[in-house]
């Protein structure tokens, strides 16, 4: 059974802050992983997608993956009140994603 | 450019009905996921499409089914409706089968 696991949270921040979010998988056939953002009623919205070791940065936000501890995880530097969501961490399948349960974030004014 | 679309919103149905969801693809894309989110939980793979063919299945049962048209847009059909069955219906499309998918808005769907 393929897993992504992700801790639940909630977790909160305050305004400004790095928020650290983390995510494990089990099949080390998966080649891509990608970071989803989603409010609450909405669907997920893609904020980025790593498929080498090491970091990846775009804005405020970075990836980080290390595939020999099959661990990946998202930065999100000078967090803002509108950053407060359920962010997903995904793997690739054969031909699709397997997704983790979110992590829910709440950054606090 | 358009991005991708579903339809309805919302949706409510009874215990033992049938039911299709639409979904259009964004454009340039030749690939669409559907996946199925309870409340609480990450989207769980049911199908993808790749130029009206089936590519891969989740753990779905075969109620579960869906086609893919010329145009590339998509739809879900599930028969036999189950209170269990009440959830978020993602689509998803994609550029090429294993490439970064972007989910529609969803359909709400309630069985009561």
């Amino acid at each position: 059974q393929k897993e992504v696991e992700q801790n639940s949270g909630p977790l909160s921040v305050p305004e400004g802050a790095i928020a650290s979010l983390n995510c494990t998988y089990s099949d080390r056939g998966s080649q891509s992983f990608f970071w989803y953002r989603q409010y609450s009623g909405k669907s997920p919205e893609l904020i980025m997608f790593i498929y080498s070791n090491g970091d990846k940065e775009d804005g405020r936000f970075t990836a980080q993956l290390n595939k020999a501890s099959q661990y990946v995880s998202l930065l999100i530097r000078d967090s803002q009140p509108s950053d407060s969501a359920t962010y997903l961490c995904a793997a690739t399948g054969a031909n699709n994603l397997f997704f983790g349960t979110g992590t829910r974030l709440t950054v606090i004014p | 450019e358009t991005g991708v679309t579903q339809s309805p919103t919302h949706l409510i149905k009874t215990r033992g009905q049938q039911v299709t969801l639409r979904c259009s693809s964004q454009s340039g894309h030749n690939t669409v996921s559907w996946y199925q989110q309870a409340l609480g939980q990450g989207p769980q793979f049911i199908f993808q499409y790749y130029r009206e063919e089936e590519n891969g299945r989740g753990n779905f049962p075969p109620r579960f089914s869906g086609l893919q048209f010329p145009n590339y847009s998509s739809e879900l059909n599930v028969n036999a409706l189950e209170l269990d069955d009440s959830a978020l219906y993602l689509c998803a499309s994609s550029f090429t089968s294993g490439g970064e998918q972007f989910f529609g808005p969803g359909t709400r769907l309630t069985v009561l």
